[in-house]
């Protein structure tokens, strides 16, 4: 089944203590990406890959980090959390070919919480 | 700046009237425009797109939207609503200019009422 997964689906984590979402795809995708939805705020992008060893900042990468070594995983990197960085996070990827635009296809979501 | 905009945080429908979740858009190019729906405790899904051609996209599960570039809207329509559409829906943009990046709206929450 073609899908995006994401570990841990729900992580409560206590101020500064490094943490590692992870997402991968079986889908072959270039294109893979990170999100945070906030309640009124819809999502916002926080980095984005175009494909390995490629990647960039979207709106809010602050307090984050990522890493594309491989084609299907993409994790994200929180080095010291802290509370605003509570949030519903989702990855997703799509297809990347010049001129042409896929719609992404969504994780099921990581709940976090920072104390 | 990309920039989108969903007016309505609720919209309230009844079972077999028609809805509208509207979207307004704001790119430098030529806009990219996406819709999505989100169900409780679910990630986001694909509903469809509109990148050039026929001002009106047919998608999934009986979804409509019509791309107005005047208006600059997208707004996504649907003629007989059912208790199932009850969700969150989400338009996104991506700018010719800049496409591997992508704003969304903040949401529409719809719930069809029996």
């Amino acid at each position: 089944e073609a899908q995006v997964t994401q570990n841990p689906r729900y992580l409560i984590t206590v101020t500064g203590k490094k943490l590692t979402v992870t997402c991968s795809q079986n889908m072959n995708h270039e294109y893979m990406s990170w999100y945070r939805q906030d309640p009124g705020l819809g999502l916002r992008q926080i980095y984005y890959s175009m494909n390995v060893e490629v990647t960039d900042k979207g709106d809010v990468p602050e307090g984050y980090k990522v890493s594309r070594k491989e084609k299907r995983n993409f994790p994200l990197i929180l080095e010291s959390p802290s509370p605003n960085q509570t949030s519903l996070y989702f990855c997703a990827s799509s297809p990347s070919r010049q001129g042409v635009l896929y719609e992404q296809y969504f994780g099921p979501g990581t709940r976090l919480t920072v104390t | 700046a990309q920039s989108v905009a969903q007016p309505e945080d609720q919209v309230n429908v009844a079972e077999g009237n028609p809805l509208t979740v509207k979207c307004t858009y704001s790119v430098s190019g030529n806009p990219y425009l996406f819709w999505y729906v989100q169900y409780p405790n679910r990630g986001l899904q694909f509903l469809l797109k509109y990148i050039t051609g026929d001002n009106l996209v047919k998608g999934s599960y009986g979804f409509e939207a019509e791309f107005n570039k005047s208006q600059t809207s997208f707004h996504l329509k649907k003629p007989s609503a059912l208790v199932s559409d009850s969700a969150l829906y989400f338009c996104a943009v991506r700018d010719e200019t800049s496409y591997d990046k992508v704003i969304f709206g903040p949401g529409t929450s719809l719930s069809v009422i029996p």
